[in-house]
């Protein structure tokens, strides 16, 4: 079955850029009908959508963060990534790579990757 | 930007009982509404999508109701492994919000 995974630094320095990468494996990222996206969640606190991507390119980003985000895919290597600049101690949090289907829900979540912020 | 409210915060149960949670929305979400289960350490898991479909492999005692702005899961008879925080999610405009979460609890 389709399983996600996160990869990337879980330590990032204030005013540089946090950058993530989601592999998929056991589906093609390409599928049509699935929305590619990143969630996140601050510690003890609950979840914030970030954006996400179809296979296609079209990116939707959470407006509150829409100024530091880019999410791409490079389906070559099934994966999808998230970069996140000018990071600040609030962007502390476990992200989620996560797969959304029916057009309002996430039904497989990657197990989520700790990154902090901090100098 | 679509807020949504949980009720309540906390809810403590015993096994075997029957469990309410509400998700409110502040304004009408058609039916673009899902639920999620998650466990200390653990990625949330879908339970509900569109409102009232279950996902693939989940038990029948979880089923979801509403429409517009007033969406209740309910839990029909817990189980030693429902007790978690549960959390609504909304799509609108293509923009995603989940709601604060409902801890459900032993009593």
């Amino acid at each position: 079955q389709v399983q996600l995974q996160e990869s990337g630094p879980g330590l990032v320095k204030p005013s540089q850029t946090l950058s993530l990468t989601c592999t998929v494996s056991g589906g093609s990222i390409s599928s049509g009908g699935y929305y590619w996206s990143w969630i996140r969640q601050h510690p003890g606190k609950g979840l914030e959508w970030i954006g996400y991507i179809y296979y296609s390119g079209s990116t939707y980003y959470n407006p509150s963060l829409k100024s530091r985000v880019t999410i791409s895919v490079d389906t070559s290597k099934n994966q999808f990534s998230l970069k996140l600049s000018s990071v600040t101690a609030a962007d502390t949090a476990v992200y989620y790579c996560a797969r959304g289907v029916n057009e309002d829900a996430f039904d497989i979540w990657g197990q989520g990757t700790m990154v902090t912020v901090s100098s | 930007e679509i807020v949504l409210t949980q009720s309540p915060a906390t809810l403590s149960l015993s096994p075997g009982e029957r469990a309410t949670l509400s998700c409110r929305a502040s304004q009408s979400v058609s039916s673009y509404l899902a639920w999620y289960q998650q466990k200390p350490g653990q990625a949330p898991r879908l339970l509900i999508y569109d409102a009232s479909n279950r996902a693939t492999g989940i038990p029948a005692r979880f089923s979801g109701s509403g429409s517009g702005t007033d969406f209740t899961l309910t839990i029909s008879s817990l189980e030693p492994e429902d007790f978690a925080v549960y959390y609504c999610q909304q799509r609108s405009n293509w923009l995603f919000t989940f709601g604060p979460g409902t801890k459900v609890d032993i009593k």
